[in-house]
């Protein structure tokens, strides 16, 4: 079974310039989640999608950050213009149902983000 | 709201010797519990997991954690660490009776194994 995928790896770019992130959860994971992790700290939930609906943006800065998912598979997350405090590492997961009603979180490599 | 407290930022020990790694949580309802662990340049796995059952939970490569719910703690405890195990190990807390199963993370603990 293929891992959540995310690309690029790594992204620099300059204050007030514009980037965006793509990610691929594992097939058939309905239920997809954008996290910021910033150096220190642990990841912070940004948005989660089940299909292609918004669940929870409560901590997305919807002044600069969006993000969709279209087709209820891939997902994008852009920031437009980019400040110095969004450098991190920006985190997709997906999430299986298990026996139970539980779940699991499967994570992608993450992208790096650094804004100078 | 639920919050995840990692005691220590850093934690270095030598090869073979034991390793406890502090979680606390606070939460208003019921919650399950987890530790990922992330190598450098690499994303978030799953290294165990409480969800109901016997509070003790393993892992395949030699973890331990005890869900304590009067201390609210999830420890994270290792008998004998390898050079291998140097990683940020984060606690996680996700509240059990809704349906986003949102993860509420800590800071993190990195744990350096010198030989």
């Amino acid at each position: 079974e293929a891992g959540v995928a995310q690309s690029p790896r790594y992204k620099i770019i300059e204050k007030r310039q514009s980037v965006a992130f793509w990610c691929n959860p594992i097939s058939g994971h309905a239920t997809l989640y954008w996290y910021q992790q910033i150096l220190g700290q642990g990841p912070k939930l940004l948005i989660q999608f089940q299909n292609n609906g918004v669940v929870d943006d409560s901590q997305l800065p919807k002044d600069r950050f969006s993000a969709e998912r279209l087709k209820g598979v891939d997902s994008t997350l852009k920031i437009q213009p980019a400040k110095l405090e969004d450098s991190a590492v920006y985190l997709c997961a997906s999430r299986r149902s298990l026996a139970g009603g539980t779940y699991e979180q499967y994570f992608g490599p993450g992208t790096r983000l650094t804004v100078t | 709201a639920q919050s995840v407290t990692q005691l220590d930022s850093q934690v270095p020990v030598f090869e073979e010797a034991p390793v406890e790694l502090r979680c606390n949580y606070s939460s208003s309802v019921s919650v399950y519990l987890f530790w990922y662990v992330q190598y450098p340049n690499q994303g978030l796995q799953l290294l165990l997991k409480y969800l109901s059952g016997s509070t003790l939970v393993e892992s395949i490569n030699g973890f331990e954690a005890e869900f304590n719910k009067s201390q609210t703690s999830f420890h994270l405890r290792k008998p004998s660490v390898h050079i291998s195990d140097t990683a940020e190990y984060f606690c996680a807390v996700s509240d059990r009776g809704g349906s986003n199963y949102k993860l509420t993370f800590g800071k993190g603990t990195l744990l350096t194994v010198n030989p």
